[in-house]
Parts: C-alpha cells; sequence; structure tokens
C-alpha cells in the first residue's frame, strides 16, 4: 500500500497563476484533509471531506478550492496564486467513526509563489 | 487565537535520557489529544494518542499524560535515541456530529537528541 500519495512534490509559480494539487489514498477511507504548513506554525487545515460528495471549510480556507473527485481522490486548487500561499500543504486521510481520531499524511508539497 | 501551545521550540536532549515535550491547550470541548512525529522532507507520521476520559497511555519508549484540570499534556521519551530526533506536534480534536475529525496542531517542538 502506498497510503496517502501527492502531486507534484515541488511547484514554483508566478503570482496569478493556478494550479492544482493532486492527492490520493489507497487506505478506503472516508475522510480526506488538506493543510497548510508555514515556519513556526503548526499545520492549519484549509479544507476536508467528511465522505465522498461533501467539502467543508477548514481554518484558512480563502483563495482554495477542492475537489473530491471520488473516495480515492481529493484535489486542492489555487485559482489565482499569491505569494502568501507559499508554504508546504499536505494532504490526510482518515477513517470516519467514533473513536477513530488519527489522519495519515502524505509527504507534502512545497509550493513558492514568486 | 491558539488553542493548541507547544512554547518550546526546541529541546535537546542527551542519548539514554528522558525527553519531556510538553503541550496546552486553551479549549475545554477537545476530548481527544495526539502526537506526531515529522521529519525533514516528510509528512507527519502518528504516534502516540490519549482520550480525555484517560490520564495516561503508554507505548514501548512512549508515554503521553493528560492533566484535564490544567489544560496540559506531555509527552514522554525513554530512553531516548538518536533516532528520535525529529520534530514533535501536539494535536488536538473535539468530537463532532460529522464523522470527520477536524485537528487543531501546536507550533511544534524540535527535539534534538545527542549521542
Amino acid at each position: 500500500n502506498a497510503g496517502v500519495t501527492q502531486t507534484p512534490k515541488f511547484q514554483v509559480l508566478k503570482t496569478g497563476q493556478s494550479m492544482t494539487l493532486q492527492c490520493a489514498q489507497d487506505m478506503n477511507h472516508n475522510s480526506m484533509y488538506w493543510y497548510r504548513q508555514d515556519p513556526g506554525m503548526g499545520l492549519r487545515l484549509i479544507y476536508y471531506s467528511a465522505s465522498e460528495g461533501t467539502t467543508d471549510k477548514g481554518e484558512v480556507p480563502n483563495g482554495y478550492n477542492v475537489s473530491r473527485l471520488n473516495k480515492r481522490e481529493f484535489s486542492l486548487r489555487l485559482e489565482s496564486a499569491a505569494p502568501s500561499q507559499t508554504s508546504v500543504y499536505f494532504c490526510a486521510s482518515s477513517e470516519a467513526g467514533v473513536g477513530l481520531h488519527e489522519q495519515f499524511f502524505g509527504p507534502g508539497t512545497r509550493l513558492t509563489v514568486l | 487565537d491558539q488553542q493548541v501551545k507547544q512554547n518550546s521550540p526546541s529541546l535537546s536532549v542527551q542519548e539514554g535520557r528522558i525527553s519531556i515535550l510538553n503541550c496546552d491547550y486553551t479549549n475545554s470541548m477537545f476530548d481527544y489529544f495526539l502526537w506526531y512525529k515529522k521529519y525533514p522532507a516528510e509528512g507527519p507520521t502518528f504516534l502516540i494518542s490519549i482520550s480525555s476520559i484517560k490520564d495516561k497511555n503508554e507505548d514501548g519508549r512512549f508515554t503521553v499524560f493528560l492533566n484535564k484540570s490544567a489544560k496540559h499534556l506531555s509527552l514522554h521519551i525513554v530512553p531516548s535515541q538518536p533516532g528520535d530526533s525529529a520534530v514533535y506536534f501536539c494535536a488536538a480534536s473535539k468530537t463532532s456530529s460529522g464523522s470527520a475529525r477536524q485537528l487543531t496542531f501546536g507550533s511544534g517542538t524540535q527535539l534534538t537528541v545527542l549521542p
């Protein structure tokens, strides 16, 4: 099992460009999440999807959109990139249900916006 | 307003000694706490967790203690090994009506275990 995979690993964009970060999981998890991590800060939740067909905003959703394409895949889109979106982006997945709180993370995408 | 705080950005300990990493939280609705470990250029990996109905959970060299009245938890690593050198994140979640569990993370503590 590959677990959670993310593409690309690195990306450089110019201000105003758009791009989509891809995430896939092979653990048959219902819930998926997108986080960003900035220096000196913990991970902050951007968007999440409790189950296929649903998405909800997290703590820092502005400037982003998401698509839960199917149970395996959850993508994050930047429509018009800004330097403030320079960050490391992590995708995660988890099983649903009472008491099941552990999230499994992908290796991250390091994004630089010039 | 940071709901989960790790006030020590870094900690150095000698190999074989105990490492104690601390975490404080402000939201009394949190009922589940987790510790994640992160190596450079990798995603966080789950280490250990504790429910608010317990005050201690142990897994090998790792023990997490929860003091609900103080809204404080700590991670003890005994004995510390050089391979434990990483950034450790404390995270908290609360039971919600939905099936997804939102995690709130602290800012992390860089642990360095010196040989």
